[in-house]
């Protein structure tokens, strides 16, 4: 079945640093691609997202390409800042068999320091 | 503005107690799900909605259960049979999979 694999955490960069987070997926079909974001004690929120291969999502500086050659969607930030601090989800859209769903990953939380 | 609503934000449940946690869209969604989420743990599907008056099954229904009387609404119930019921709740809408989940803000309930 479909799946989404992202890269272990926790990961902690200092302020200003170069953010990437890899992750890659599984999936039959053409799905589109996400990430969100979940700050402490609050809901998920979409960062960003792709519908076709080569798209570019993008907000608030951060950016991901949807790669079909290397199944990826890794997600990159220049420069980080402390407020970046918070767990970022990989997802995929899945129309499945059964019933229609978005397909998470198990989350990389970000910490940045001063 | 459009969006999910989730009530309460906090909520204390006693043994052997039922509660229900609300959850309102405004969006005109016919997909709905409630997922679980532990502390530094992923999300997990407890059940979904795709149309009023038809709901099923995810993967941890054991000890919950739902309603979906209108399209508006999605409320979670857990029940004594819950075992472990301490966790963060999150109420997602979505028309379509490829537009993505909107999530509302969650409910935490604790077990006292």
């Amino acid at each position: 079945g479909n799946s989404v694999t992202q890269m272990e955490g926790p990961v902690t960069l200092s302020e200003e640093a170069f953010l990437t987070i890899n992750c890659t997926y599984t999936a039959t079909g053409y799905p589109s691609l996400f990430w969100y974001v979940q700050y402490p004690g609050e809901g998920l929120q979409l960062l960003l997202k792709a519908t076709k291969a080569d798209d570019k999502g993008s907000n608030k500086g951060f950016e991901a390409t949807y790669r079909k050659e290397t199944t990826s969607f890794h997600l990159e930030k220049g420069s980080v800042q402390v407020s970046d601090s918070a767990v970022y989800f990989c997802a995929l859209s899945d129309h499945g068999t059964s019933y229609d769903k978005v397909i998470f990953g198990p989350g990389t939380s970000l910490s940045v320091i001063p | 503005d459009g969006g999910i609503t989730q009530s309460p934000k906090y909520l204390f449940r006693k043994e052997g107690q039922n509660v229900t946690l609300s959850c309102e869209q405004n969006l005109n969604h016919d997909a709905m799900y409630w997922y679980r989420q532990d502390p530094g743990q992923g999300l997990r599907l407890i059940y979904y909605s795709q149309i009023v008056n038809d709901f099923q099954k995810g993967d941890i229904a054991e000890g919950y259960s739902v309603s979906r009387e209108k399209k508006e609404s999605f409320p979670l119930t857990v029940t004594s049979a819950q075992k472990n019921p301490t966790a963060f709740y999150l109420c997602a809408s979505t028309p379509d999979s490829d537009y993505g989940y909107t999530f509302g803000s969650g409910t935490r309930l604790t077990v006292v």
